[in-house]
């Protein structure tokens, strides 16, 4: 089965960059990998997705390795609205069974 | 607003009860994901159901089960309730069946006394 590990927090100061890091192996091949950002007692929403490569849109960045068995989420220039836990989500690549991170409490300061 | 309606917000019931979570897709959706988020879990997946067929299955106990209707929405039993199942339970759609960009409910948090 697929496994991922995430740090559990991290902090940042506004203005800052953010790069938040998911390692997983054994993915399925042919999906996406994607994150997502929840507040408390919201649902997740999602950031991004990406295949491979850098991907990018309106709020943040995508980064992953030809190899497939990280991704990192980058954030640029967080706010205080930023304090959130975010996952990355993948499929597992035997069985298709959807995987979540275990969530990184990112805390922007002030 | 995700677009993702479910119902009840809030459900409280014993031990050994049986209940039904009901959820709305986004309109033109055909994909619903169930979801468990525990403290000491996580998010779980629990099952994904894409345009009336079970399409994934993940963590989903024999005592749960789920369907999607010919309208879409879809709802998840659960039955022979345990304190442990106490949790909150998300629903979301996507327009396909792979694991893309996911629209999440607010969710329906259970608490079994």
């Amino acid at each position: 089965l697929a496994k991922t590990t995430q740090p559990i927090s991290m902090d940042s100061y506004e203005g800052q960059e953010v790069n938040i890091t998911c390692s997983h192996n054994n993915i399925a091949t042919n999906d996406y990998i994607t994150w997502y950002q929840q507040f408390p007692s919201q649902g997740p929403r999602f950031i991004i997705q990406g295949y491979k490569t850098k991907v990018t849109n309106e709020v943040a960045s995508l980064f992953i390795p030809a190899d497939r068995k990280s991704s990192t989420l980058s954030l640029p220039r967080v706010s205080l609205s930023d304090t959130a836990v975010y996952y990355c989500l993948v499929g597992d690549g035997n069985t298709g069974k959807l995987i979540f991170g275990q969530g990184t409490t990112l805390q922007v300061k002030p | 607003d995700s677009g993702v309606t479910q119902t009840p917000k809030h459900l409280i019931t014993a031990t050994g009860q049986r209940v039904t979570l009901r959820c709305s897709p986004r309109s033109g959706d055909l994909s619903v994901y169930w979801y468990q988020q525990s403290l000491d879990q996580g998010l779980q997946f629990l099952i994904q159901y894409y345009n009336g067929e079970e399409r994934a299955k993940g963590n989903i106990l024999e005592r749960f089960s789920a369907q999607q209707f010919p309208d879409l929405h879809s709802e998840l039993n659960l039955s022979s309730l345990e304190l442990g199942d106490s949790a909150l339970y998300f629903c979301a759609s996507s327009e396909r069946f792979e694991a893309y960009e996911q629209y999440f409910g607010p969710g329906t948090r259970l608490t079994v006394t």
